[in-house]
Protein backbone atom coordinates (compact mmCIF):
# COMPACT_ATOMS: atom_id res chain seq x y z
CA UNK A 1 0.00 0.00 0.00
CA UNK A 2 0.77 3.62 -0.13
CA UNK A 3 3.63 4.43 2.55
CA UNK A 4 3.87 7.85 3.98
CA UNK A 5 7.17 9.30 4.65
CA UNK A 6 7.60 11.27 7.86
CA UNK A 7 10.38 13.14 8.72
CA UNK A 8 12.40 13.87 10.92
CA UNK A 9 11.96 10.68 12.71
CA UNK A 10 13.12 12.26 15.96
CA UNK A 11 14.12 15.68 17.44
CA UNK A 12 15.36 17.23 20.67
CA UNK A 13 14.72 20.56 21.18
CA UNK A 14 14.61 23.34 23.37
CA UNK A 15 11.83 24.50 25.34
CA UNK A 16 10.72 27.63 23.60
CA UNK A 17 12.03 26.68 20.15
CA UNK A 18 9.65 26.11 17.46
CA UNK A 19 9.79 22.70 15.72
CA UNK A 20 8.37 21.64 12.07
CA UNK A 21 7.93 18.18 10.75
CA UNK A 22 6.40 17.06 7.36
CA UNK A 23 5.00 14.19 5.39
CA UNK A 24 5.03 13.42 1.59
CA UNK A 25 3.13 10.71 0.01
CA UNK A 26 4.47 8.94 -3.46
CA UNK A 27 0.48 9.15 -4.26
CA UNK A 28 -2.36 11.91 -3.99
CA UNK A 29 -3.97 12.25 -1.06
CA UNK A 30 -7.51 13.32 -0.10
CA UNK A 31 -7.33 14.11 3.53
CA UNK A 32 -4.05 14.92 5.66
CA UNK A 33 -4.45 14.25 9.65
CA UNK A 34 -2.24 15.21 12.27
CA UNK A 35 -2.11 12.93 15.55
CA UNK A 36 -0.30 12.98 18.73
CA UNK A 37 0.35 9.78 20.89
CA UNK A 38 1.77 10.02 24.58
CA UNK A 39 3.23 6.92 25.99
CA UNK A 40 0.29 4.64 26.93
CA UNK A 41 -2.32 6.20 25.30
CA UNK A 42 -3.60 5.90 21.56
CA UNK A 43 -3.17 8.73 18.87
CA UNK A 44 -5.18 11.92 19.60
CA UNK A 45 -6.34 14.25 16.69
CA UNK A 46 -4.67 17.62 16.72
CA UNK A 47 -5.54 18.96 13.20
CA UNK A 48 -7.66 17.76 10.10
CA UNK A 49 -6.99 18.94 6.62
CA UNK A 50 -9.26 18.86 3.73
CA UNK A 51 -8.12 20.97 1.16
CA UNK A 52 -5.28 21.64 -1.13
CA UNK A 53 -3.76 24.92 0.29
CA UNK A 54 -5.43 24.91 3.66
CA UNK A 55 -3.36 26.10 6.41
CA UNK A 56 -5.22 25.18 10.13
CA UNK A 57 -4.16 26.16 13.15
CA UNK A 58 -5.03 25.20 16.59
CA UNK A 59 -3.49 27.22 19.52
CA UNK A 60 0.42 26.76 18.87
CA UNK A 61 -0.05 24.16 16.13
CA UNK A 62 -0.02 25.28 12.75
CA UNK A 63 -0.76 22.09 9.88
CA UNK A 64 -0.61 22.71 6.18
CA UNK A 65 -2.39 20.22 3.65
CA UNK A 66 0.47 20.81 0.49
CA UNK A 67 -0.88 21.98 -3.24
CA UNK A 68 0.40 19.12 -4.97
CA UNK A 69 -2.01 16.86 -2.58
CA UNK A 70 1.49 14.69 -1.79
CA UNK A 71 2.30 16.30 1.65
CA UNK A 72 1.70 18.31 4.51
CA UNK A 73 3.73 19.89 7.17
CA UNK A 74 3.32 20.50 10.91
CA UNK A 75 4.52 23.65 13.01
CA UNK A 76 4.20 24.01 16.74
CA UNK A 77 5.80 27.14 17.79
CA UNK A 78 7.34 27.99 21.17
CA UNK A 79 7.57 24.72 22.55
CA UNK A 80 6.86 23.76 25.92
CA UNK A 81 7.99 20.66 27.76
CA UNK A 82 4.01 18.90 27.43
CA UNK A 83 4.94 19.25 23.44
CA UNK A 84 6.74 15.52 24.11
CA UNK A 85 4.83 12.57 22.56
CA UNK A 86 5.50 11.31 19.29
CA UNK A 87 3.33 12.83 16.57
CA UNK A 88 2.07 10.96 13.38
CA UNK A 89 1.00 12.13 10.09
CA UNK A 90 -2.05 10.26 8.58
CA UNK A 91 -4.17 10.26 5.23
CA UNK A 92 -6.41 8.91 3.18
CA UNK A 93 -5.15 7.93 -0.24
CA UNK A 94 -8.73 7.11 -1.14
CA UNK A 95 -11.57 6.30 0.84
CA UNK A 96 -11.71 4.86 4.14
CA UNK A 97 -8.17 3.35 3.98
CA UNK A 98 -5.81 5.69 6.43
CA UNK A 99 -2.74 5.13 6.00
CA UNK A 100 -0.18 6.41 9.06
CA UNK A 101 3.63 8.36 9.10
CA UNK A 102 5.92 6.35 11.19
CA UNK A 103 5.99 9.25 13.72
CA UNK A 104 8.23 12.12 14.59
CA UNK A 105 9.68 11.52 18.13
CA UNK A 106 9.61 14.90 20.18
CA UNK A 107 11.64 15.93 23.40
CA UNK A 108 11.40 19.24 24.52
CA UNK A 109 14.74 20.11 27.12
CA UNK A 110 13.44 22.38 29.81
CA UNK B 1 -17.37 7.01 28.03
CA UNK B 2 -18.29 8.37 24.29
CA UNK B 3 -14.72 7.32 23.51
CA UNK B 4 -13.10 4.27 21.80
CA UNK B 5 -12.28 1.49 24.24
CA UNK B 6 -9.96 -1.66 23.99
CA UNK B 7 -9.82 -4.51 25.81
CA UNK B 8 -7.67 -6.09 27.30
CA UNK B 9 -4.90 -3.23 28.07
CA UNK B 10 -2.27 -5.83 27.86
CA UNK B 11 -2.02 -9.01 26.88
CA UNK B 12 0.56 -12.08 27.35
CA UNK B 13 0.21 -15.23 24.54
CA UNK B 14 2.53 -17.74 24.29
CA UNK B 15 3.74 -18.54 20.05
CA UNK B 16 1.55 -20.59 18.44
CA UNK B 17 -1.93 -19.80 20.91
CA UNK B 18 -4.77 -17.76 19.28
CA UNK B 19 -5.47 -14.49 20.51
CA UNK B 20 -8.97 -11.81 20.30
CA UNK B 21 -8.30 -8.06 20.96
CA UNK B 22 -11.95 -6.14 21.80
CA UNK B 23 -12.68 -2.75 20.42
CA UNK B 24 -15.91 -0.97 21.54
CA UNK B 25 -16.26 1.87 18.94
CA UNK B 26 -18.03 5.32 19.26
CA UNK B 27 -22.02 4.73 18.82
CA UNK B 28 -22.90 5.68 14.74
CA UNK B 29 -19.46 5.33 13.45
CA UNK B 30 -19.52 3.88 10.35
CA UNK B 31 -15.58 2.78 9.41
CA UNK B 32 -13.64 0.89 12.34
CA UNK B 33 -10.15 0.38 12.13
CA UNK B 34 -7.07 -1.42 13.49
CA UNK B 35 -3.55 -1.00 13.32
CA UNK B 36 -0.31 -2.63 14.38
CA UNK B 37 2.11 -0.45 16.37
CA UNK B 38 5.62 -1.15 16.44
CA UNK B 39 8.40 1.10 17.96
CA UNK B 40 10.34 2.82 15.12
CA UNK B 41 7.98 1.46 12.53
CA UNK B 42 4.84 3.86 12.86
CA UNK B 43 1.45 2.20 12.55
CA UNK B 44 0.28 -0.67 9.73
CA UNK B 45 -3.44 -0.89 8.77
CA UNK B 46 -4.19 -4.49 9.34
CA UNK B 47 -8.32 -4.17 8.69
CA UNK B 48 -11.13 -2.03 8.71
CA UNK B 49 -14.55 -1.82 8.26
CA UNK B 50 -17.54 -0.14 6.85
CA UNK B 51 -20.87 -0.58 8.18
CA UNK B 52 -21.81 -4.10 6.23
CA UNK B 53 -19.54 -6.68 8.26
CA UNK B 54 -18.95 -8.65 5.26
CA UNK B 55 -17.10 -6.41 3.89
CA UNK B 56 -14.22 -6.43 6.04
CA UNK B 57 -11.29 -5.68 3.94
CA UNK B 58 -7.63 -7.61 5.34
CA UNK B 59 -4.73 -5.69 4.93
CA UNK B 60 -1.43 -6.84 5.40
CA UNK B 61 0.42 -8.47 6.89
CA UNK B 62 -1.36 -11.78 6.39
CA UNK B 63 -4.22 -14.46 6.64
CA UNK B 64 -3.53 -15.02 10.53
CA UNK B 65 -5.16 -11.55 10.92
CA UNK B 66 -9.02 -11.30 10.62
CA UNK B 67 -11.70 -9.36 12.30
CA UNK B 68 -15.41 -9.88 13.04
CA UNK B 69 -17.80 -7.14 13.60
CA UNK B 70 -20.32 -8.95 15.70
CA UNK B 71 -22.24 -5.64 16.09
CA UNK B 72 -21.84 -2.22 14.23
CA UNK B 73 -19.98 -0.54 17.36
CA UNK B 74 -18.14 -3.93 18.65
CA UNK B 75 -15.34 -5.80 16.68
CA UNK B 76 -12.80 -8.52 17.48
CA UNK B 77 -9.55 -8.29 15.70
CA UNK B 78 -8.42 -12.65 16.24
CA UNK B 79 -4.89 -13.44 15.62
CA UNK B 80 -4.19 -16.89 14.77
CA UNK B 81 -1.03 -19.02 15.58
CA UNK B 82 1.14 -15.90 17.42
CA UNK B 83 4.68 -15.25 16.31
CA UNK B 84 6.74 -13.30 18.85
CA UNK B 85 6.74 -10.32 15.55
CA UNK B 86 3.24 -10.39 16.45
CA UNK B 87 4.71 -8.30 19.65
CA UNK B 88 3.28 -4.73 19.26
CA UNK B 89 0.24 -2.53 20.22
CA UNK B 90 -2.75 -2.79 18.49
CA UNK B 91 -5.13 0.34 18.31
CA UNK B 92 -8.38 0.45 16.77
CA UNK B 93 -10.01 3.79 15.61
CA UNK B 94 -13.70 4.32 14.57
CA UNK B 95 -14.68 7.03 11.71
CA UNK B 96 -18.19 8.65 11.46
CA UNK B 97 -18.47 8.87 7.64
CA UNK B 98 -18.68 6.13 5.30
CA UNK B 99 -19.01 8.52 2.06
CA UNK B 100 -15.75 9.69 2.51
CA UNK B 101 -12.63 10.62 5.14
CA UNK B 102 -13.37 11.74 8.18
CA UNK B 103 -11.00 12.29 11.50
CA UNK B 104 -10.68 8.57 12.97
CA UNK B 105 -10.66 8.52 16.89
CA UNK B 106 -8.55 6.06 18.55
CA UNK B 107 -8.66 3.58 21.44
CA UNK B 108 -5.75 3.53 23.85
CA UNK B 109 -4.88 -0.03 22.51
CA UNK B 110 -4.09 -3.55 23.30
CA UNK B 111 0.16 -4.39 23.86
CA UNK B 112 0.06 -7.69 22.80
CA UNK B 113 3.06 -9.55 24.08
CA UNK B 114 4.22 -13.30 22.59
CA UNK B 115 6.58 -15.15 24.78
Amino acid sequence: GQQLNQSPQSMFIQEGEDVSMNCTSSSIFNTWLWYKQDPGEGPVLLIALYKAGELTSNGRLTAQFGITRKDSFLNISASIPSDVGIYFCAGYPRESDMRFGAGTRLTVKP
Amino acid sequence: GAGVSQSPRYKVAKRGRDVALRCDSISGHVTLYWYRQTLGQGSEVLTYSQSDAQRDKSGRPSGRFSAERPERSVSTLKIQRTEQGDSAVYLCASSLSPGGPTEAFFGQGTRLTVV
